[in-house]
């Protein structure tokens, strides 16, 4: 079955600092996702990737960066963290069709 | 881009009954479909999804139709159970493209 892992379950963090949010996928996926989860807004896309150094804007990029130096590994990056960055972050990744398989997130807290 | 409408925002029902939700999507283009299960505090998981060839999709106890016309497709569940209780987002998409999720329905299945 298709793993999913993000480095941490929970996470705390000091506004400004530098954030760091790790995703592993071990089934050769091509796209893989980065989502934000908030109460009542449902799944928002933030960056996603097609292919090794490639990346696109999603619905919500602006105070978020991304990197995809190898096909397995995708990180989610917070140059200056927010209060407002506060949040459930899922990854995900899929093969062509379109079935996302989901890591089991991180919830960021900014103080 | 696409934008995706998801109501109701909650919806109670009793052990055997049907449940309905109901999406609009906004983008001709899109062609696939898809209906995702979070359990609290779990990841989000692909349940049933649909193609813009195909009408309705049946899955045992849930179904998927879908309205090219009026853009919008609907999830069925029939003889509810409390394991069915979640949080349900639709989503669309161009096959292949990243996923615009609805804002989610929260059921609620009391014995």
């Amino acid at each position: 079955d298709v793993k999913v892992t993000q480095s941490s379950r929970y996470l705390v963090k000091r506004t400004g600092e530098k954030v760091f949010l790790e995703c592993v996928q071990d089934m050769d996926h091509e796209n893989m996702f980065w989502y934000r989860q908030d109460p009542g807004l449902g799944l928002r896309l933030i960056y996603f990737s097609y292919d090794v150094k490639m990346k696109e804007k999603g619905d919500i990029p602006e105070g978020y960066s991304v990197s995809r130096e190898k096909k397995e590994r995708f990180s989610l990056i917070l140059e200056s963290a927010s209060t407002n960055q506060t949040s459930m972050y899922l990854c995900a990744s899929s093969q062509g069709g379109g079935k996302l398989f989901f890591g089991s997130g991180t919830q960021l807290s900014v103080l | 881009g696409e934008n995706v409408e998801q109501h109701p925002s909650t919806l109670s029902v009793q052990e055997g009954d049907s449940a309905v939700i109901k999406c609009t999507y906004s983008d001709s283009a899109s062609n696939y479909f898809p209906w995702y299960k979070q359990e609290l505090g779990k990841r989000p998981q692909l349940i049933i999804d649909i193609r813009s060839n195909v009408g309705e999709k049946k899955d045992q106890r849930i179904a998927v139709t879908l309205n090219k016309t009026a853009k919008h497709f609907s999830l069925h569940i029939t003889e509810t159970q409390p394991e069915d209780s979640a949080v349900y987002f639709c989503a669309a998409s161009i096959v292949g493209y990243a996923l615009n999720f609805g804002k989610g329905t929260s059921l609620l299945v009391t014995p």
